[in-house]
């Protein structure tokens, strides 16, 4: 099946840095990616579609500023969440149609902890 | 507000015991996915319905797809310790892929 990796995987930073997250697709070409938001046992929020050479397309409530999305190729997406805050705590996972379905593939997802 | 509404939120069974989720979307759906989620790990794709109405099987895990294509359920029988994690549905609304709440699943041995 088509694989999705991010990187890191895992990372802490202090309130008012910025932190970028990569996500690539390795084996398949993405001229669409979705990024999600995940809390702790709660169910995946829809933050934003990226979209390859174009603005990114951002769901009510989700401050475009704030989550910069850059499209930059057919197979990376990054997202930098500028002047984080220990709310912006949270997992963070990419995904991308792949094959004929609409099926998403993820990438194992980025544990974002602010201090 | 949420749109993809799932119960129950929890369940925990013993080993060998039947399990169900049920999913139910706000709007009418072109198919409905499933996806489930381990502890610690990202979704993956188990399957997807199209049809009204249909029925596929994986093994012991069942998959429906309601009649009015609002709805949707997810049935294992004889649960196994494998099986622990949350259960998640998932439809495009319109184009986006909107989750459902879960179903976190706990299997006792």
């Amino acid at each position: 099946g088509a694989v999705v990796s991010q990187h890191p995987s895992r990372v802490i930073c202090k309130s008012g840095t910025s932190v970028k997250i990569e996500c690539r697709s390795l084996d398949f070409q993405a001229t669409t990616m979705f990024w999600y938001r995940q809390f702790p046992k709660q169910s995946l929020m829809l933050m934003a579609t990226s979209n390859e050479g174009s603005k990114a397309t951002y769901e009510q409530g989700v401050e475009k500023d704030k989550f910069l999305i850059n499209h930059a190729s057919l197979t990376l997406s990054t997202l930098t969440v500028t002047s984080a805050h220990p709310e912006d705590s949270s997992f963070y996972i990419c995904s991308a149609p792949a094959g004929t379905t609409d099926e998403q593939y993820f990438g194992p997802g980025t544990r974002l902890t602010v201090t | 507000g949420q749109q993809v509404m799932q119960i129950p939120q929890y369940q925990h069974v013993q080993e060998g015991e039947d399990f169900t989720t049920y999913c139910n979307s706000s709007t009418t759906l072109s198919n409905i996915q499933w996806y489930k989620q381990r502890p610690g790990g990202h979704p993956v794709f188990l399957i997807q319905l199209v049809k009204s109405g249909e029925v596929k099987k994986q093994k012991r895990l069942t998959f429906q797809f309601g009649e009015a294509k609002k709805n949707s359920s997810l049935h294992i029988t004889a649960t196994q310790t494998t099986d622990v994690g949350t259960y998640f549905c998932a439809g495009p609304i319109p184009d986006k892929l909107i989750f459902g709440t879960g179903t976190r699943l706990q299997v006792f041995p």
